[in-house]
């Protein structure tokens, strides 16, 4: 099993809808989680992190964090033709006493109108 | 403050050509980072960097150098370049607060706009 998990999509949604994006990971990674935010051509620019389990709100995103089951899941409420991008889930991997990132591959999200 | 800048933003590169892709950061970030991304893939790792004078290897390093003589500069070598280069570099850094062991931490991950290459 890869150490992070993504569904490559795309996803498409509707505008107004609620888009749900998922990532799974593995015992090799610890338990700070980030969800980035890639548009085409562009840098990933981080819009949620999360570290306890449950459900964490900010604007029109919640990051929900699973431990028992080893997943984090991205909401994105009232979707918008601007949310179309690639998501990247991202967690830390502590080894040799130092902390990294570990990406998957992202999920692509098309919002229609 | 301009956080982080990488130049070129483009280059291309003949086979078996050098060069460095330079990398800044202005937040007094301990670490940085140098990744590689293909086309409609995830972020692989290439070298990281904990502070100066230490470097690790990451997951992707054959045909890569580093090194980090100050807090502000990571500048990426490749000395002999090849077809399975051409991607996108992107730098980044991080100010990492958290404890070895896991938990939560300032590691919030700051990237720079890119650099596109081309090796033909």
């Amino acid at each position: 099993q890869k150490e992070v998990e993504q569904n490559s999509g795309p996803l498409s949604v509707p505008e107004g809808a609620i888009a749900s994006l998922n990532c799974t990971y593995s015992d090799r990674v610890s338990q700070s989680f980030f969800w980035y935010r890639q548009y085409s051509g562009k840098s990933p620019e981080l819009i949620m992190s999360i570290y306890s389990n449950g459900d964490k709100e900010d604007g029109r995103f919640t990051a929900q964090l699973n431990k028992a089951s080893q997943y984090v899941s991205l909401l994105i409420r009232d979707s918008q033709p601007s949310d179309s991008a690639t998501y990247l889930c991202a967690a830390t991997s502590i080894s040799g006493g130092y902390n990294k990132l570990i990406f998957g591959a992202g999920t692509r999200l098309a919002v229609h109108p | 403050n301009a956080g982080v800048t990488q130049t070129p933003k483009f280059r291309i590169l003949k086979i078996g050509q050098s060069m460095t892709l330079q990398c800044a950061q202005d937040m007094n970030h301990n670490y940085m980072y140098w990744y590689r991304q293909d086309p409609g893939m995830g972020l692989k790792l290439i070298y990281y960097s904990v502070g100066a004078g230490i470097t690790d290897k990451g997951e992707v390093p054959n045909g890569y150098n580093v090194s980090r003589s100050t807090t502000e500069d990571f500048p990426l070598r490749l000395e002999l370049a090849a077809p399975s280069q051409t991607s996108v570099y992107f730098c980044a850094s991080s100010a990492w607060t958290g404890r070895l062991a896991g938990g939560p931490g300032t590691d919030t991950q700051y990237f720079g706009p890119g650099t596109r290459l081309t090796v033909l």
